[in-house]
């Protein structure tokens, strides 16, 4: 089974609307981190926005949140006001105990398209 | 400006030539780390390190070597690389713990003819 899963290949958006990009996890763990990165067409890896799983308050970082829903296993990345920079993969990430390793996992993208 | 530096950013080389990838941060971070990002696949772990001294291999680390004998440094290395490298790799870095994001490097293209 998917650690990660993110169900949507693709999105699309108008500029200066909301975007909600979906990610699900699973883990037997009690502590875990879930994060969300960005990665533009010129390929860099840009961190987000993270989640411990012990808080309880939803994270925000500016435009970004993260729609945090413990019991279905849900850590959904929610991009208001979109703007055309925002065009990106984004990847779903978990980070967790495996044996002495604090291991991040990532989910398969989902490639966010911002029209003008 | 804290940051995880890589070089080369590109490189197109031959099988078997020996190359190394370095990757070096400025955070004082102990956890460093190696993946490969290839299409469909997603991002994969190569090697990873908790601290000086301290290396364990990832999900994929057949045909990679990597050493940590500074905090700061991280370097990757394809003693005889063969085409099935051919990849973009990226260096991270962070605090130890669950809860500390990893930094990437800008991520080094390399294509193995």
């Amino acid at each position: 089974a998917q650690k990660i899963t993110q169900t949507q290949p693709g999105m699309f958006v108008q500029e200066k609307e909301a975007v909600t990009l979906d990610c699900t996890y699973d883990t037997s763990d009690q502590s875990y981190g879930l994060f969300w990165y960005k990665q533009p067409s010129s390929g860099e890896m840009i961190f987000l926005i993270y989640q411990g799983s012990y808080d309880e308050q939803n994270a925000t970082e500016g435009r970004y949140s993260l729609n945090f829903q413990k019991a279905r296993k849900s850590a959904n990345l929610v991009i208001s006001a979109s703007q055309l920079g925002d065009s990106a993969m984004y990847f779903c990430a978990m980070r967790e105990i495996w044996g002495s390793n604090y291991k991040l996992t990532f989910g398969k993208g989902t490639l966010l398209t911002v029209n003008p | 400006e804290a940051q995880v530096t890589q070089n080369p950013r590109y490189l197109i080389t031959v099988t078997g030539k020996k190359l190394t990838v370095t990757c070096s941060q400025n955070m004082n971070h102990e956890y460093m780390s190696w993946y490969r990002q290839d299409p469909g696949l997603g991002l994969r772990q190569i090697y990873y390190s908790m601290n000086v001294e301290v290396t364990d291999k990832g999900d994929v680390p057949e045909g990679y070597k990597v050493s940590r004998k500074e905090k700061r440094n991280f370097p990757l290395i394809l003693e005889s690389p063969s085409p099935n490298q051919t990849s973009l790799y990226f260096c991270a870095s962070s605090l130890q713990g669950l809860y500390q994001p990893q930094h990437f490097g800008d991520g080094t293209r390399l294509s193995i003819l």
